[in-house]
């Protein structure tokens, strides 16, 4: 079945830092991928998606590319901030069905 | 556009009781995903319904159950509350089921189970 892998966290960056969360999945087909955030106490909200092949999806600065050939879709950002401190989520959509993978919490610190 | 919905926020129950949650999705979504989210399990799929049936399931024992209404707004709940149902539980509406349409979540209903 579909399977979503992130890196394992948590991710402690200074602010101004470069970020990387690495996702890699598996599927049968051809999948739409997404990232998603989640702050504290509330629920997950979409940062991004891609729907094919080589799209690029982007938001706040951060960017994802869909890499078919290496099944990944990792997100970076040039610059974090403070208030990127949350749990990001990477997710496919195929047949219908979302796999979410396990999270990864980023704390940045000043 | 009002987001989705879920009531209430909080909840503390004791075991052997059972609860309903519920949770009005964005107007003119038909699909609803419930999830639940623990620090051990992460994010978990329940169930989903769209148009009044549900269409998945996830791997939950029959004490978890939902329904959906033919506004869309959707309803699950839990009998013979055990500790470990202890968790934030996330539902989630899109447009219609699909591999292009993002799911749109609400805060969660965090439910204590004593």
């Amino acid at each position: 079945g579909d399977s979503v892998t992130q890196m394992e966290g948590p991710v402690t960056l200074s602010e101004e830092a470069f970020l990387t969360i690495n996702c890699t999945y598996t599927a049968t087909g051809y999948p739409s991928l997404f990232w998603y955030v989640q702050y504290p106490g509330e629920g997950l909200q979409l940062l991004l998606k891609a729907t094919k092949a080589d799209d690029k999806g982007s938001n706040k600065g951060f960017e994802a590319t869909y890499r078919k050939e290496t099944t990944s879709f990792h997100l970076e950002k040039g610059s974090v901030q403070v208030s990127d401190s949350a749990v990001y989520f990477c997710a496919l959509s195929e047949d219908q069905k979302v796999t979410f993978g396990t999270g990864t919490k980023l704390q940045v610190i000043p | 556009k009002a987001g989705v919905t879920q009531t209430p926020r909080y909840l503390i129950k004791t075991r052997g009781q059972q609860v309903t949650l519920s949770c009005s999705p964005i107007s003119g979504h038909r699909s609803v995903s419930w999830y639940q989210q623990t620090p051990g399990q992460g994010l978990q799929f329940l169930f989903e319904y769209f148009s009044e049936t549900q269409r998945n399931k996830g791997n939950f024992p029959g004490r978890f159950s939902g329904r959906q209404f033919s506004n869309s707004r959707s309803e699950m709940n839990v009998s013979t509350l055990e500790l470990g149902d202890s968790a934030l539980y996330l539902c989630a509406s899109s447009f219609q089921p699909g591999s292009g349409s993002p799911l749109h979540f609400g805060n969660g209903t965090r439910l204590t189970v004593t």
